[in-house]
């Protein structure tokens, strides 16, 4: 089957730094996608992994190790307007997006 | 960004009645648009896809004959909910993918939030 393993929330302090891991099993792959999504609005796209390794994308970087079917997501510099959940979506072989219920990020001053 | 809008953003119908979203690539040619639902606090459901032209791909356990989807263009899909139900309320989202930037990437439209009275 496919499915996508993300923890359900977590709290980080304004300034600081924090990782959102997520693991996945899917039918073939064809990259990895982050998405942002805030309360009552759909998801914006943050990145996109296809290879192993870093992608840095100024206060966002994402990695993807294909081996051993992981991602995560880091955001430094944290702002309360970081406060949403994050998506991890990986591509399956029909370029289908599968979809897990998403970190909920909590930024606290 | 490619820019993906949808109307309306949100509307209020009474149970029975039928209602049509539109989805519209503004900047580019989308291929493959893709019509979600969202329930509270649960994940983005996948309930169709559709390319232009051709039939929709339902997901399993979505009514084709409930949601009817039409791709008519390269730039316009639409979703129509047809009698509809208070357990149909929820978060619609529409996403497109094309041949421009961002290869296989989806952009998603605003979402449009359906409430059945």
């Amino acid at each position: 089957g496919q499915n996508i393993d993300q923890p359900t929330e977590m709290t980080a302090t304004e300034g600081a730094i924090v990782q959102i891991n997520c693991t996945y099993q899917t039918s073939g792959f064809n990259g990895l996608f982050w998405y942002q999504q805030h309360a009552g609005e759909a998801p914006t796209f943050l990145s996109y992994n296809v290879l192993d390794g870093l992608e840095e994308k100024g206060r966002f970087s994402s990695f993807l190790s294909r081996s051993k079917g992981y991602s995560y997501l880091l955001l430094k510099e944290l702002q309360m307007k970081d406060s949403a959940s994050y998506l991890c979506a990986p591509q399956d072989s029909n370029y289908q997006l599968i979809w897990g219920a998403g970190t909920k990020l909590i930024i606290k001053p | 960004g490619a820019v993906v809008s949808q109307h309306p953003s949100w509307v209020i119908c009474k149970s029975g009645t039928s209602v049509k979203i539109e989805c519209r690539s503004l900047d580019f040619q989308a291929t493959t648009m893709f019509w979600y639902r969202q329930f509270p606090k649960q994940s983005l459901m996948l309930m169709a896809t559709s390319n232009e032209g051709s039939k929709a791909t339902y997901e399993q356990g979505v009514e084709k004959d409930k949601f009817l989807i039409n791709h008519a263009s390269l730039t316009l899909s639409t979703l129509t909910v047809t009698s509809a139900h208070p357990e149909d309320s929820s978060f619609y989202i529409c996403s497109a993918s094309g041949s421009a930037e961002g290869g296989n990437e989806q952009f998603f439209g605003p979402g449009t939030r359906l409430t059945v009275l």
